[in-house]
């Protein structure tokens, strides 16, 4: 079965860091570009960072880049530093895998809630 | 990066047919044929719907339809149905190698 799992959210105060992972299963994660998307309570969706299959391309939100770091190894992470009240979200790990060439997600996983609060 | 202008509200009656409007900039939307829609449910992960601007995965419904015109990107719905309620979220690949995605639009059906 085709799945991304998110883990490693939680409660983390202002200033502290917090290292996200995305574990997959049921197809070659190797070949495939991945995204990190994140959803802040009530609010909308907003694309934070993807890293090339080979791990040799990242880029960054604007809102993250310098303290959020995306790496891959036998699972996607995301090491988020220096965080903010305003990054309090679910964070998504996202592919494309069936349909289109990229920048498009059709694999999501279930989330992961991080809270930043004092 | 400003996300891409939705409305934040649309509504119609079962059976209608209602468009969603997604407005860029010329280095978003107008630039690029990246451009896909989501449905999201409560407290579920977003599902594509459409993706390059046009295209259904093979598990959507040909209710839905969409195209682009400039740097504006619209979807519509047709034969609208009580499980179509829901948010709705376009988003375009960038320029600068990014993706914006929409502010979202709460469908209603009335």
């Amino acid at each position: 079965q085709v799945r991304l799992v998110e883990s490693g959210g939680g409660v983390v105060q202002p200033g502290r860091s917090l290292r996200l992972s995305c574990s997959v299963t049921g197809f070659t994660f190797s070949r495939y570009t991945m995204h990190w998307v994140r959803q802040a309570p009530g609010k909308g969706l907003e694309w934070v960072s993807v890293i090339s299959y080979d791990g040799t391309v990242k880029n960054y939100a604007e809102s993250v880049k310098g303290r959020f770091s995306v790496s891959r190894d036998t699972s996607l992470h995301l090491h988020m530093s220096s965080l903010r009240a305003e990054d309090t979200a679910i964070y998504y790990c996202a592919t494309t895998f069936y349909s289109g060439a990229g920048w498009n997600f059709d694999l999501w996983g279930q989330g992961t809630l991080v809270t930043v609060s004092s | 990066q400003s996300a891409l202008a939705q409305p934040p509200s649309v509504s119609g009656s079962p059976g209608q047919s209602l468009t969603i409007s997604c407005t860029g900039t010329g280095s978003d939307i107008g630039a690029h044929d990246h451009v896909s829609w989501y449905q999201q449910h409560p407290g579920k992960a977003p599902k594509l719907i459409i993706y390059d601007v046009t295209h259904r995965p093979s598990d959507i419904s040909d209710r839905f339809s969409a195209s682009k015109s400039g740097n504006t990107a619209s979807l519509t719905i047709s034969g609208l149905q009580s499980e179509d309620e829901g948010d709705y979220y376009c988003s375009s690949y960038s320029s600068r190698a990014t993706l914006v995605f929409g502010g979202g639009t709460k469908l209603t059906v009335l």
